[in-house]
């Protein structure tokens, strides 16, 4: 069955740059149905959705984060990363990635990693 | 952004009621609409997509309706497995957005 899973650092310090990276299995990267996510979630909120790749290497930013963040991929390990710069406490969170179907009405995150809480403190 | 805001925040049901949970979008969005379960500690679980259609392997217990800007999940004959926080989830504009939650306990 397609599993995800987050790794890196659980601790960062401020103005450093945060690096995760997703390892998928059971799925192929390669398939042009589905791109490849980042979110996060911070204590009693929905999930944010902080962009997300395509296999080819094309890319969604959240405007929001796009100044700091770089997502990318390694179709050779079946790998995704984010990196997100100059962190501050705000992006303290528990970071997920996720696969997303994206076929018109057919658009949602249907795996899930079981997400890696990142805290950003000296 | 499209701001999804659901209502009721928290609520409380007993295993066997029916509970229905609202959530509605600033802006129209079509039947572009998801829901999920998200049970502590764990990452969120797809449910419906596109408003009505139930993912492989949700009970049918599992039930939504809406379109335009209102939208609603019901879930029939509570099972102590459904105690959980719930999520709308936008997907007709980027940024996909979701709600704020609706946490449902006993």
């Amino acid at each position: 069955q397609v599993q995800l899973q987050e790794s890196g650092p659980g601790l960062v310090k401020p103005s450093q740059t945060l690096s995760l990276t997703c390892t998928v299995s059971g799925a192929s990267i390669f398939s042009n149905e589905y791109y490849w996510s980042w979110l996060r979630q911070h204590p009693g909120e929905g999930p944010e959705l902080i962009g997300y790749i395509y296999y080819s290497g094309g890319t969604y930013y959240n405007p929001s984060l796009k100044s700091r963040l770089t997502i990318s991929v390694d179709t050779s390990k079946s790998q995704f990363s984010l990196k997100l710069n100059s962190v501050t406490a705000a992006d303290t969170a528990i970071y997920y990635c996720a696969r997303v179907r994206k076929q018109l009405v057919r658009t949602y995150f249907d795996y899930w990693g079981q997400g890696t809480l990142v805290t950003v403190s000296s | 952004d499209i701001q999804m805001t659901q209502s009721p925040s928290s609520l409380s049901a007993s295993v066997g009621d029916r509970v229905t949970i609202s959530c509605r979008a600033s802006q129209t969005i079509n039947i572009y609409l998801n829901w999920y379960e998200q049970k502590r500690g764990k990452a969120p679980r797809l449910l419906i997509y596109a408003t009505t259609r139930l993912q492989s392997g949700v009970p049918s217990r599992f039930s939504a309706s809406g379109g335009g800007t209102d939208f609603s999940l019901t879930i029939n004959n509570l099972q102590p497995e459904d105690f959980a926080t719930y999520y709308c989830q936008q997907s007709y504009s980027t940024p996909y957005t979701f709600g704020q939650g609706t946490k449902l306990d006993i």
